[in-house]
């Protein structure tokens, strides 16, 4: 597709339930992002890849949240024993290359509800 | 830390009034700025960024110029349209070449016609 796709778009989980967000970036696309946005809040920061590399995970709330990008393309956030604190969208980014200023393109999220 | 904060909304206008939402930040050296866009069911969009002191971005009628000497990054725009109802994000990247942005809490505009 011409854009970033995120699957499901919407996800409904019990307590403790294990899930598993996908990405599919822009083809050929080298970076790619994760970003948790809570209601009413801006996105926020949760891991960076780099092809397949795993450049940085420092926003990763704990660790029950991992993310991969095995093959350099479509990556998956998962998030395992799911807590009510886990309901947000979940933004995937990607971007050409990497650079100063680049410029990221989002998809719609994954809407996460924990009940 | 890195921080961005920005004006709380919704900001409601009738159309064809002028917009600004402010945007101030806090960074350590030489961060590039961003204004994104988010319509209602879609995507976070680029909408204008600035990557030195002094820059000037601007798209489709908006503009924001990057005044390190205030540590802001205002959002303006003459005349604004029905269409523009959105949401609109601040963000900073601190780190040149890296993209890992940081977000402020974004103001949500209202224009009725």
């Amino acid at each position: 597709g011409a854009g970033v796709s995120q699957s499901p778009r919407y996800k409904v989980a019990k307590r403790g339930q294990d899930v598993a967000l996908r990405c599919d970036p822009i083809s050929g696309h080298v970076s790619l992002f994760w970003y948790q946005q809570a209601l009413g809040q801006g996105p926020e920061f949760l891991t960076y890849f780099q092809n397949e590399a795993q450049l940085d995970k420092s926003g990763l709330p704990s660790d029950r949240f991992f993310a991969e990008r095995p093959e350099g393309s479509v990556s998956t956030l998962k998030i395992q024993r799911t807590q009510q604190e886990d309901s947000a969208v979940y933004l995937c980014a990607s971007s050409p290359n990497t650079g100063q200023g680049e410029k990221l393109f989002f998809g719609s999220g994954t809407q996460l509800s924990v009940l | 830390g890195n921080s961005v904060t920005q004006m709380e909304g919704p900001v409601t206008l009738s159309e064809e009034a002028f917009l600004t939402i402010n945007c101030t930040y806090t960074a350590t050296g030489y961060p590039s700025l961003f204004w994104y866009v988010q319509y209602p069911g879609e995507g976070l969009q680029l909408l204008l960024k600035a990557t030195k002191a002094d820059d000037k971005g601007s798209n489709k009628g908006f503009e924001a110029t990057y005044r390190k000497e205030t540590t802001s990054f205002h959002l303006e725009k003459g005349s604004v349209q029905v269409s523009d109802s959105a949401v609109y994000f601040c963000a900073l990247e601190p780190l040149p070449g890296f993209q890992k942005l940081v977000f402020g809490t974004g103001t949500r505009l209202l224009v009725s016609p």
